[in-house]
């Protein structure tokens, strides 16, 4: 089945710097990639996500990147708040089975 | 519009002891998932459900049943339980074309 990697574990940077976080999987028939922010106590939510036609994709601060042939995809935050202290989840999708990495735990220094 | 709605929210069982988890949608989901999750492996799938009145088999399943009686509803069952089993358990559904889950706010079970 997929496996899905994610690194760093654990991310600090301060107020206004950039973040990035990166996955690799490993079945290349994966084709949805989608990246979910988890708050204390409650439950990932999803932030962006990207297909496997695309290579990049942005709403705002975040953007996402996706590498087929290398088989990786990273988020970044720009302009780094507060606000944006999570644990980040990346995860690869295949005819009904999502794979999750293990998790970023981002911390935004004020 | 609740979204996806966990009962309960805590538990604590001892061992061998049996019970429910609930997960109710109100969004119209086709497909409804149990995921654990434990410390240092993100989210594991346990079953899920493409429709109502059906079920399969995810990642790690032994130990789990579910059931789909009504489309709006996901049981997570433990008939027997284990430490192994303390864990945070999350539902998440999405519909039929969009990949994009939304999940519950998780139920923290600890099995003594």
């Amino acid at each position: 089945g997929e496996n899905v990697e994610q690194h760093p574990s654990t991310l600090s940077v301060q107020e206004g710097d950039s973040a990035v976080i990166k996955c690799t999987y490993s079945d290349s028939a994966s084709n949805y990639f989608p990246w979910y922010k988890q708050e204390l106590g409650k439950g990932p939510q999803l932030i962006i996500d990207i297909r496997s036609n695309v290579g990049e994709k942005k709403d705002q601060r975040i953007a996402v990147t996706l590498n087929k042939t290398a088989k990786h995809f990273s988020l970044h935050i720009t302009e780094t708040q507060p606000e944006d202290s999570a644990v980040y989840f990346c995860a690869a999708y295949n005819n009904n089975d999502m794979r999750f990495g293990a998790g970023t735990r981002l911390t935004v220094k004020p | 519009n609740a979204g996806v709605t966990q009962t309960p929210k805590f538990r604590v069982l001892k061992t061998g002891q049996s019970m429910t988890l609930l997960c109710a949608q109100d969004m119209n989901h086709e497909y409804m998932y149990w995921y654990r999750q434990d410390p240092g492996m993100g989210l594991r799938l346990i079953h899920y459900s493409v429709g109502e009145g059906t079920t399969a088999k995810g990642e790690v399943p032994d130990g789990y049943n579910v059931s789909r009686l009504k489309k709006q509803n996901f049981l997570l069952g433990l008939e027997s339980a284990a430490p192994s089993q303390t864990s945070v358990y999350f539902c998440a559904s999405r519909v039929t074309g969009n990949y994009g889950y939304t999940f519950g706010s998780g139920t923290r079970l600890t099995v003594v």
